[in-house]
């Protein structure tokens, strides 16, 4: 069955450094999605992607934080300098009808705990 | 502003019992509701969907309810069972396209033998 890959699983930093986060989405899936899950709460929209555009990044810290799907694939996730502020579970998820469709569902990959020292 | 609001946060229950989620929401326009389950450091997976016009929807053991007038929703586990340890999380789709998610907050449920 196809799945969404993220890597790594786990992340442990050092606040100030630099961390990246790679997701390849189900194939063919032109959406794709990056979360932020605070322990206990809901996912969060980073930022989405409609192949290699971005449609949505108006929650994205950008001072901070950077995302690119540069060939509409698979995608990554960058944050420089951490935080303390953000551990948290990246999740990706990707899906496959167009935006302008109804009840698309996302298909969401394991997600990459990070933890910022 | 969209919210989805869901009790409890947590419970317990003992295996075989049965229990029952709730989900209320603000969204609009409302496009589709779906109950996802997200097991302890994993991504959630849909469990059902429903649209506008659809009042109950069920997946094995799990049955979902939707009451767009008051706009409320349910998940009942029935007969649980410890793989139903999990957190579930309401998702509100809003917009005519329905790509506009709103989560909820998720309830943490803990079945104990």
């Amino acid at each position: 069955e196809a799945e969404v890959a993220q890597s790594p699983r786990y992340k442990i930093t050092e606040k100030s450094q630099a961390v990246a986060f790679w997701c390849d989405p189900i194939s063919g899936h032109a959406t794709l999605y990056w979360y932020r899950q605070i322990l206990g709460q809901g996912p969060e929209l980073l930022v989405q992607f409609q192949d290699e555009s971005v449609v949505d990044d108006s929650q994205l810290p950008k001072d901070r934080f950077s995302a690119e799907r540069l060939k509409g694939v698979d995608s990554t996730l960058k944050i420089q300098p951490a935080e303390l502020g953000d551990s948290a579970m990246y999740l990706c998820a990707s899906s496959s009808v167009e935006a302008s469709d109804l009840g698309n569902e996302q298909f969401f990959g394991p997600g990459t705990r990070l933890t910022v020292l | 502003k969209n919210q989805v609001e869901q009790s409890p946060q947590s419970l317990i229950i003992l295996e075989g019992k049965n229990c029952t989620l709730q989900c209320n929401y603000t969204v609009s326009p409302f496009s589709n509701l779906r109950w996802y389950k997200q097991d302890t450091g994993r991504g959630p997976v849909s469990l059902t969907i429903m649209t506008f016009s659809e009042n109950t929807k069920s997946n094995g053991r799990y049955t979902a309810t939707l009451d767009a007038d008051t706009k409320q929703s349910s998940l009942h586990i029935t007969a649980s069972q410890l793989s139903d340890s999990a957190s579930y999380i309401c998702v509100v789709s809003a917009g005519a396209a329905g790509n506009k998610l709103t989560f909820g907050g998720g309830t943490r449920v803990l079945v104990k033998p």
